[in-house]
């Protein structure tokens, strides 16, 4: 059974303060590993794919990363803008399983 | 949530009633997908399509039903209505079967 775990659950960070988010999975056939971030009562933004053990995606102060077992999230000297819960994904097939993710707090 | 609206945003309903919500994109998008977003469970799928009329199961297929007759609509059915249904549902849609997009969600009550 495919699955996906992500730590920490939350996680408060004062702005300026750098820090990885770890997303750990188990699937019998990657197609692609997703990162989204959710705002409170949004549906969730997609931010990066990864498809291969090696990979790395960056967007302003976010980086993604992939190895065979996990994906990390590096997220480097956060704003509190950045401040969200940040979702992880695999796809497996046709089947998308989503982590439970990470709430980041970024305090000023 | 550019191209994506989902409707009801709000609804509250009775245990045995059926309900509707519509997902409706403006990007031409192939594959569509509904999930479920609940506490302590992240979101999980629940039914997907990848054309008109091609619909498939997801992982928490279990009283609800789907249709698409064009492109820009997906419907996700709730047969009778239970109060494990209550949740936020969410919308997504895909043009490659990868990263996906998603509508502003809906939020359903079952009393």
């Amino acid at each position: 059974e495919d699955q996906v775990t992500q730590s920490p659950e939350a996680l408060r960070l004062q702005e300026g303060e750098s820090s990885s988010l770890n997303c750990s999975y188990t699937v019998s056939g990657l197609r692609g590993l997703f990162w989204y971030r959710q705002d409170p009562g949004k549906g969730p933004e997609f931010l990066f794919t990864l498809y291969s053990a090696g990979e790395e995606k960056e967007k302003e102060r976010l980086k993604a990363t992939l190895t065979k077992k996990e994906s990390f999230l590096h997220i480097t000297a956060p704003k509190p803008e950045d401040s969200a819960t940040y979702l992880c994904a695999v796809q497996d097939g046709q089947n998308f399983v989503f982590g439970p993710g990470t709430r980041l707090s970024v305090l000023p | 949530d550019a191209g994506i609206t989902q409707s009801p945003r709000h609804k509250v309903t009775e245990t045995g009633t059926p309900v509707t919500l519509r997902c409706h994109q403006t990007e031409n998008h192939r594959y569509m997908y509904w999930y479920r977003q609940d506490p302590g469970h992240g979101l999980r799928l629940i039914h997907y399509s990848y054309g008109v009329k091609d619909t498939d199961k997801g992982e928490v297929s279990d009283g609800y039903s789907v249709s698409r007759s064009k492109t820009e609509d997906f419907l996700l059915t709730l047969e009778s209505a239970t109060s494990s249904q209550t949740s936020v549902y969410f919308c997504a849609i895909s043009e490659w079967d990868a990263e996906q997009y998603f509508g502003p969600g809906t939020r359903l009550t079952v009393t």
